[in-house]
């Protein structure tokens, strides 16, 4: 079992629509959680970032953590043709030397 | 413009040949990655260095093989290819040592023939 795992979709949705892209992780010890957008030959960029359990909001995206359920989750409200990506989770255990561990990914595409 | 700089973005190389990806950053980052990233596994860490001087391996480190002499240059060698190899590589450097907060190259596109 992968200690993270992701739906890698693809995921198309009408533009305006409210996009969930979710993730859930086997490992208790993962204190840090963040979303990578990575466009059609591009490398990946931070979007988000939390620290343990909660919500981050950012403009239209909001980043949720539920350490209890081991799942987390990115909300895009009022989707757009330029948030068509693959949106990677990723997460980090306190103190570890910087081995990030990634989901596969999930392929976004928001249809004008 | 600051950031990571990969070369080459684009290489078929013959199996069994030695190949240096190299990766360049502006940032003075003192962390930095190799990930391989392939359809439907993600992106794995290959190897990594915290600092000037050091490297670990990483998730599929076989194969491969990293040098960090200096904080700019990181780059990524294959000893003997193989056409297991064939992926999409990418460098990345952290600021800080287990942030999370990771800065990525545009990539090196390999095929392995």
């Amino acid at each position: 079992q992968k200690e993270v795992e992701q739906d890698p979709g693809p995921l198309s949705v009408p533009e305006g629509a409210i996009v969930s892209l979710n993730c859930t992780y086997s490992n208790s010890a993962f204190q840090y959680f963040m979303w990578y957008r990575q466009y059609s030959r591009k490398g990946p960029e931070l979007l988000m970032y939390t620290y343990s359990s909660g919500n981050k909001e950012d403009g239209r995206f909001t980043a949720q953590v539920d350490k209890s359920s081991k799942y987390i989750s990115l909300f895009i409200r009022d989707s757009q043709p330029s948030d068509s990506a693959t949106y990677l989770c990723a997460m980090i255990r306190s103190g570890n030397t910087g081995k990030l561990i990634f989901g596969q990914g999930t392929t976004l595409q928001v249809k004008p | 413009i600051a950031g990571i700089t990969q070369a080459p973005t684009s290489q078929i190389l013959a199996a069994g040949r030695r190949m240096t990806l190299r990766c360049t950053q502006d940032m003075r980052h003192n962390a930095m990655y190799w990930y391989r990233q392939d359809l439907g596994l993600g992106l794995r860490l290959i190897h990594y260095s915290n600092t000037a001087g050091t490297t670990g391996k990483g998730e599929v480190p076989d194969g491969y093989s990293v040098s960090r002499a200096n904080t700019d240059d990181f780059p990524l060698t294959l000893a003997s290819a193989v056409p297991s190899q064939t992926s999409v590589y990418f460098c990345a450097s952290s600021p800080g040592v287990g942030t999370g907060e990771l800065f990525f190259g545009e990539g090196s596109r390999l095929t392995v023939l």
